[in-house]
């Protein structure tokens, strides 16, 4: 079975340009997560969606990033324009309707990001 | 808010020795707590988690952990470190009912030695 699929892997990129990052969550799960990795801050939850809605973007850092679900079986994570501080291995994590609040996230393999 | 603490960003064991790594954590309500292992260049999977119920959880890989509420306490053991078990560990804590809204500790990294 396919894991959470996410592209591209490494991404290096110049400060003011545009980044897109792509998820595919595992079929039939419903929710959707975007987490951030930086060795300053550790894991950050970013955003997550509930059947394609968002529920939660708190943790978007600021109006540069943004987030969507189109489909269920599609999701990204713009950056428009990027920094050197958003550096940082991105991750996708989905989770099934019946997994909901056992903590059990399935992850990507994440998304490293340089930003010169 | 809930956090939790990890204390010691790396721990070294030599193989075949017991391997402890600490969690603290932060909740206004009784929380549900995890702990998810990171092997190089691959996202984190799940290890082990307490909900509710029995303290002592067992996971995958020979891992426990016991919730303390007393010392707000998670630890992680293995009492027999091998080499495959060399990884990042993160600790993770959700309100209950927060669903799958986890929020992470800052990891601690364990290198196991011959």
């Amino acid at each position: 079975d396919a894991g959470v699929i996410q592209s591209p892997r490494h991404e290096v990129t110049e400060m003011g340009q545009e980044v897109t990052l792509r998820c595919k969550p595992i079929s039939g799960h419903d929710y959707l997560f975007w987490y951030r990795q930086t060795m300053m801050r550790g894991l950050e939850l970013l955003i997550y969606f509930n059947n394609n809605v968002p529920i939660d973007d708190s943790g978007m850092p600021e109006d540069r990033f943004s987030a969507k679900m189109p489909n269920a079986s599609f999701s990204t994570l713009k950056i428009q324009p990027s920094e050197p501080r958003d550096s940082a291995v991105y991750f996708c994590a989905s989770s099934p309707e019946t997994g909901w609040n056992t903590g059990e996230l399935f992850f990507g393999e994440g998304s490293r990001l340089t930003v010169l | 808010a809930q956090s939790v603490t990890q204390l010691g960003s790396h721990v070294s064991v030599s193989e075949g020795a017991l391997v402890l790594l600490r969690c603290n954590y932060s909740s206004s309500v009784p929380p549900y707590l995890f702990w998810y292992v990171q092997y190089p260049n691959q996202g984190l999977q799940l290890l082990l988690k307490y909900t509710t119920g029995a303290t002592l959880v067992k996971g995958i890989n020979g891992f426990e952990a016991e919730f303390k509420k007393s010392e707000t306490s998670f630890h992680l053991t293995k009492p027999s470190a091998h080499m495959s078990d060399a990884a990042e560990y993160f600790c993770a804590v959700s309100d209950q009912g927060g669903g799958n809204k986890l929020t992470f500790g800052t990891g601690t990294q364990l290198k196991v030695e011959l």
